[in-house]
């Protein structure tokens, strides 16, 4: 099983819809947990941490945790073909995974016009 | 804020050559950098996590002697792809977090990453 685990898509939506992308983990000890996109050719950017059980809201991106279910998940509303892109969940681990950042293998976005 | 440099963006030399790549926290201090190495359409690789004032901890499978890694500052760490060949080709890209060593809630802040392109 894989550390962290996503699905690699490609994700498509139309343009206004939500797109939703999952990942789960493995370390029960997580504690942080981030969401990154990155487009082709580029490097990740940061937009999403949440630490806490329940949703994070920041604009149009909700982050949801669950820790009991190691669950993690982003919502993309009123999807813009900008957002097309691969998105990579990363998860703090705990003291088994020696506290280390693990990346998922990142869902691909394409949101249609 | 947390903003990353790295330089340069885009390299190509001969094979054979040495090539520097330079990441600097602007912003903050970075405890840990790490480097990252991407193929086209596939997911990062981590290659080393480099604490500043110690030697830098390699994945399995990097060669430490052809990727040498110098963490000198806390806003500072250089990789130097010895003795490039055509298959160290890749997209490199560094990172930095200003959490202190061990357990951590600090996310990782990305520079723009190096084309590496050697003929």
């Amino acid at each position: 099983q894989k550390e962290v685990e996503q699905n690699s898509g490609p994700l498509s939506v139309p343009e206004g819809a939500i797109a939703s992308l999952n990942c789960t983990y493995s370390d029960r000890g997580s504690q942080s947990f981030f969401w990154y996109r990155q487009y082709s050719g580029k490097s990740p950017e940061l937009i999403m941490s949440i630490y806490s059980n329940g949703d994070k809201e920041d604009g149009r991106f909700t982050a949801q945790l669950n820790k009991a279910s190691q669950y993690v998940s982003l919502l993309i509303r009123d999807s813009q073909p900008s957002d097309s892109a691969t998105y990579l969940c990363a998860v703090n681990g705990g003291r088994g995974g020696g506290f280390k950042t693990i990346f998922g293998a990142g869902t691909r976005l394409f949101v249609k016009a | 804020g947390a903003v990353v440099s790295q330089h340069p963006s885009w390299v190509i030399c001969k094979s054979g050559t040495s090539v520097k790549i330079e990441c600097r926290s602007l912003d903050f201090q970075a405890t840990t950098m790490f480097w990252y190495r991407q193929f086209p359409k596939q997911s990062l690789m981590l290659m080393a996590t480099s604490n500043e004032g110690s030697k830098a901890t390699y994945e399995q499978g990097v060669e430490k002697d052809k990727f040498l890694i110098n963490h000198a500052s806390l806003t500072l760490s250089t990789l130097t792809v010895t003795s490039a060949h055509p298959e160290d080709s890749s997209f490199y890209i560094c990172s930095a977090s200003a959490g202190v060593r061990g357990p951590s809630n600090q996310p990782q802040h990305f520079g723009d990453g190096t084309r590496l392109s050697i003929l």
